[in-house]
């Protein structure tokens, strides 16, 4: 079958560094992206990764490791604007799969 | 700038009414997506278009739901009847597929509410 996990929520202070856990099992695998979404709006694409290691984009950095089925999304010098939910989401047979989400709560 | 278009932003319908939901891709982009996203569900994949072709609609109740891309700027989602258990948030996503990196694109959402 085709599984995501990710956490569902987690608290940060603003400032600080937060790190978002993905793990999937899927069928097959051309790729693994994060979106950003904030409440009530539409999710916005953050980073894809297809080869293993870390992609840094400013604030924003996204691992991969293929063989343990594992990434994570790292968030540097927190702002309240990064308040939102993170979704993982894998390029497998030509379909996106989606996690559920995770929802980030920053506290000044 | 270059963004992916609902409309209506917003549907409050009665139960059995027709809804009607459309969407302009970015321009140029050869992939249009339907999800809707529920608090219980999170994002599903209702259908999606490559070149106007349907190639998945998997996702879609085929009794009530039918999507269809009229032309490459159009793509429409319609639920007929609808009822309460539809309400949630459609969002349209288009991209330019063909290769692995096929970045979605997403609209604003339509949020349907049907009573």
């Amino acid at each position: 079958g085709q599984n995501i996990d990710q956490p569902t929520e987690m608290t940060a202070t603003e400032g600080a560094i937060v790190q978002i856990n993905c793990t999937y099992q899927t069928s097959g695998f051309n790729g693994l992206f994060w979106y950003q979404q904030h409440a009530g709006e539409a999710p916005t694409f953050l980073s894809y990764n297809v080869l293993d290691g870390l992609e840094e984009k400013g604030r924003f950095s996204s691992f991969l490791s293929r063989s343990k089925g594992y990434s994570y999304l790292l968030l540097k010098e927190l702002q309240m604007k990064d308040s939102a939910s993170y979704l993982c989401a894998v390029y497998s047979n030509y379909q996106l799969i989606w996690g559920a989400g995770t929802k980030l709560i920053i506290k000044p | 700038d270059a963004r992916v278009t609902q409309t209506p932003r917003h549907k409050v319908t009665e139960m059995g009414q027709e809804v009607t939901m459309r969407c302009q891709p970015i321009l140029g982009h050869n992939t249009v997506f339907w999800y809707r996203q529920t608090m219980m569900q999170g994002l599903e994949l209702l259908a999606y278009f490559r070149n106007r072709a349907p190639l998945d609609d998997s996702g879609m109740p085929k009794d009530r739901f039918s999507a269809e891309m009229p032309d490459a700027t159009l793509a429409t989602l319609k639920i007929q009847p609808s009822e309460p258990r539809d309400s949630a948030v459609y969002f349209c996503a288009s991209g330019l597929g063909g290769g692995y990196q096929e970045t979605q694109y997403f609209g604003p959402g339509t949020r349907l509410l049907v009573l």
